[in-house]
């Protein structure tokens, strides 16, 4: 059964960058889809963008446009969500989660649903 | 591109069942029927419930049933029990071109 486990809790400053990662183990990575997700203290939850790890396709909400970057590694079985330019609003736990279908050969990034989720890392930004 | 619209709160008492709500736009919810919900306790992950507005992921209760009428998808939960209090959410695809994955706001579910 596969697990996502992702990177610890981090403290940044406003305006830096914070990279945030997400290992597979016990299952098969690349052949589906990874979605990021962040939820704010006390809100609800946020789809911030996602990646198909086979082609390294991605899509990210325009609101993160510019900010947001989300890469694949297969050989390691990760991925990686880069958030920059912080600002006090985006103080979040984020978390990457596992579509419920795999890719099927699809080349573009899809989602129907994630069935598997990170443990989620805590991201405070604070000067 | 909103949230999908989810009620804030709803309650029952153990043995009750109770509905959530989920409202969108032919957009998204009344669109496609790439409809899932959510379960998170405190502090913890989201876990999958339903997905494709009725299907139950293998080892979920079926307690747990979903459906979708229009624009509005719901959340039933039967046979009320104290585990089932937590957080709802929902999701849907949307073809929304800010946005390809649509949250609701989600709902604290209160058993009494």
């Amino acid at each position: 059964q596969v697990q996502l486990v992702q990177s610890g809790a981090e403290v940044k400053k406003p305006g830096s960058s914070v990279k945030v990662s997400c290992k597979a183990s016990g299952g098969t990575f690349s052949n589906y889809a990874i979605s990021w997700v962040r939820q704010a203290p006390g809100q609800g939850l946020e789809w911030m963008g996602g990646i198909n790890p086979i082609f390294g396709t991605t899509n990210y909400a325009q609101k993160f446009q510019g900010r947001v970057t989300i890469t694949a590694d297969e050989s390691t079985s990760t991925s990686y969500m880069e958030l920059s330019s912080l600002r006090s609003e985006d103080t979040a736990v984020y978390y990457c989660a596992r579509d419920l279908r795999d890719a099927s050969g699809s080349y573009y990034y899809y989602y129907y649903g994630v069935d598997v989720w990170g443990q989620g890392t805590a991201v405070t930004v604070s000067s | 591109q909103s949230a999908l619209t989810q009620p804030a709160s709803v309650s029952g008492s153990p043995g009750q069942s109770i509905t959530i709500s989920c409202t969108g736009t032919s957009s998204d919810v009344g669109g496609y029927n790439y409809v899932s919900w959510y379960q998170q306790h405190p502090g913890k992950a989201p876990k999958l419930m339903i997905y494709d507005v009725s299907n139950r992921p293998s080892g979920v209760s079926n307690r747990f049933s979903g459906s979708k009428s229009g624009n509005t998808a719901s959340l039933t939960i039967s046979g009320l029990q104290a585990e089932d209090e937590a957080d709802y959410h929902c999701s849907s695809y949307t073809s929304s071109n800010t946005l390809y994955v649509v949250f609701g706001g989600g709902t604290k579910l209160t058993v009494l």
